[in-house]
């Protein structure tokens, strides 16, 4: 069985403060994928990062960064000089490998409410 | 716009209506999905299509009730629901092989 957890229900920084949201995640699969996803007020999930479990090399797209640790099934996300219109449920994902038409949705973490502060 | 469009947006139903959530994408994915969303709750996959395949997760209650016309339609039939069945439910594509997948805005439903 999958598992993701996070741990911070709700996280509160003042603006241009860093901030990091924990992910830690159980899985038997030798090969899977791992995502996260922010939400805004909106409802909609928008879609921020994909990572193969075979790429643990750590990726940083503008004020985002994330650090994937397999050794200790950890995918964590760091914001940067957070702002305000970062504000938003953020959510962790584990999908296993799909081939063909196979048909695994994603198993998520219950999420963390991040709250920036101006 | 994402590129999956939910409607209605918002549903208010009473216990004894009969209703329906249409969700479509022309993305070209091969998959689409129904996941629930309560407060307090992870996302819940409810049903998935895919070209090849319907998956169905038995522990959704027979009052939902999903139909996938085609590659870029999908449908949430819902009947005599619940208060408890008051959440968020939103759709997702994907095209497979462990890529991204696109949400719609979701369907906020309420059930008096």
């Amino acid at each position: 069985a999958q598992k993701v957890t996070q741990a911070q229900t709700e996280i509160s920084v003042v603006e241009k403060e860093d901030v990091t949201l924990d992910c830690v995640y159980e899985t038997r699969d030798t090969t899977y994928y791992l995502f996260w996803y922010k939400q805004p007020p909106s409802g909609e999930l928008v879609f921020l990062i994909r990572r193969n479990s075979f790429d643990e090399q750590n990726e940083i797209s503008g004020r985002y960064s994330w650090n994937f640790q397999k050794s200790t099934s950890s995918f964590n996300f760091t914001i940067t000089a957070s702002q305000v219109v970062d504000s938003a449920v953020y959510f962790c994902a584990l999908s296993p490998p799909r081939t063909g038409g196979g048909a695994d949705g994603l198993t998520f973490g219950k999420g963390t409410h991040l709250i920036i502060q101006p | 716009e994402t590129g999956v469009t939910q409607t209605p947006r918002h549903l208010v139903m009473g216990m004894t209506n009969k209703k329906s959530l249409k969700c479509e994408q022309h993305l070209g994915h091969n998959a689409m999905y129904w996941y629930k969303q309560s407060a307090k709750k992870p996302l819940e996959l409810m049903f998935v299509y895919s070209l090849e395949e319907r998956v169905e997760n038995n522990s959704v209650p027979s009052r939902f009730s999903p139909e996938c016309p085609n590659s870029s339609h999908l449908f949430l039939h819902l009947h005599t629901l619940q208060p408890e069945d008051s959440a968020l439910y939103l759709c997702a594509s994907s095209p497979g092989g462990g890529y991204g997948y696109t949400f719609g805005s979701g369907t906020r439903l309420t059930v008096v």
